[in-house]
């Protein structure tokens, strides 16, 4: 069985630009979720998508963005990059949004705004 | 708000022996879960151990052990006989109500040979 997968890997975006990350769940999973996660802030939780709808969100401005298709991937994307948006970008999928299901976490994609 | 606080951001131990790893959480919510993830130097999260906050019986998953002070609000992680592929990022998580994880940030964990 397949595991999330996050692309691209690496990604490197000059001040101003924006960018678009994405994610494919496990199959049969309709829970996406996506994380910031830096040195200084640890892993913060951005918003989560289930059955296309977006469930809840965290405490990131309107730059911060994403969606969710019928096949259950996901999309973020972030406008106007700032500098303090590198960061490694982490999605995960669960089989339903209940809080107590495991979240499946994929490899990440590394930002780099510069 | 709600909070989960690491208070050890790096820790080592030797191989084979045992290691506690701290969390504290801080909720108001009765029905809550409580996580620990590994992130190894690959990146990828991974479950090590999960905790129905309603169930007072420590959960245990082979080496992995938790103990759980719902009145303290203390949710430690404990690795026994530990391995040299135990070395990640360790994060105690919850998740209060409906919503999605609140992480702690972290205690690097490193075993030495």
């Amino acid at each position: 069985k397949a595991g999330v997968t996050q692309t691209p890997r690496y990604l490197i975006k000059t001040r101003g630009q924006q960018v678009t990350l994405s994610c494919s769940p496990i199959s049969g999973h309709r829970s996406v979720s996506w994380y910031q996660q830096t040195p200084g802030q640890g892993l913060q939780f951005l918003f989560e998508y289930f059955s296309e709808t977006q469930r809840n969100k965290g405490n990131f401005p309107g730059r911060f963005s994403g969606r969710q298709f019928s096949n259950s991937r996901s999309e973020m994307n972030v406008s106007t990059l700032e500098l303090g948006d590198s960061a490694l970008y982490l999605c995960a999928s669960s089989r339903d949004s209940n809080s107590n299901t495991e979240a499946f976490f994929g490899q990440g994609t590394r930002l780099t705004v510069v | 708000a709600q909070t989960v606080t690491q208070s050890q951001p790096e820790m080592s131990v030797q191989e084979a022996e045992t290691v506690t790893l701290s969390c504290t959480y801080d909720t108001s919510e009765n029905n809550y879960y409580l996580f620990w993830y590994k992130q190894p130097p690959s990146r990828q999260m991974i479950l090590v151990i999960r905790q129905e906050a309603y169930k007072q019986q420590n959960a245990t998953e082979n080496r992995f052990s938790v103990n759980f002070q719902k009145a303290a609000k203390s949710f430690s992680l404990k690795i026994s006989d530990s391995q040299l592929g135990d070395t990640a990022m360790y994060f105690c998580a919850s998740t209060p109500g409906n919503d999605k994880y609140i992480f702690g940030t972290g205690t690097r964990l490193k075993v030495l040979a």
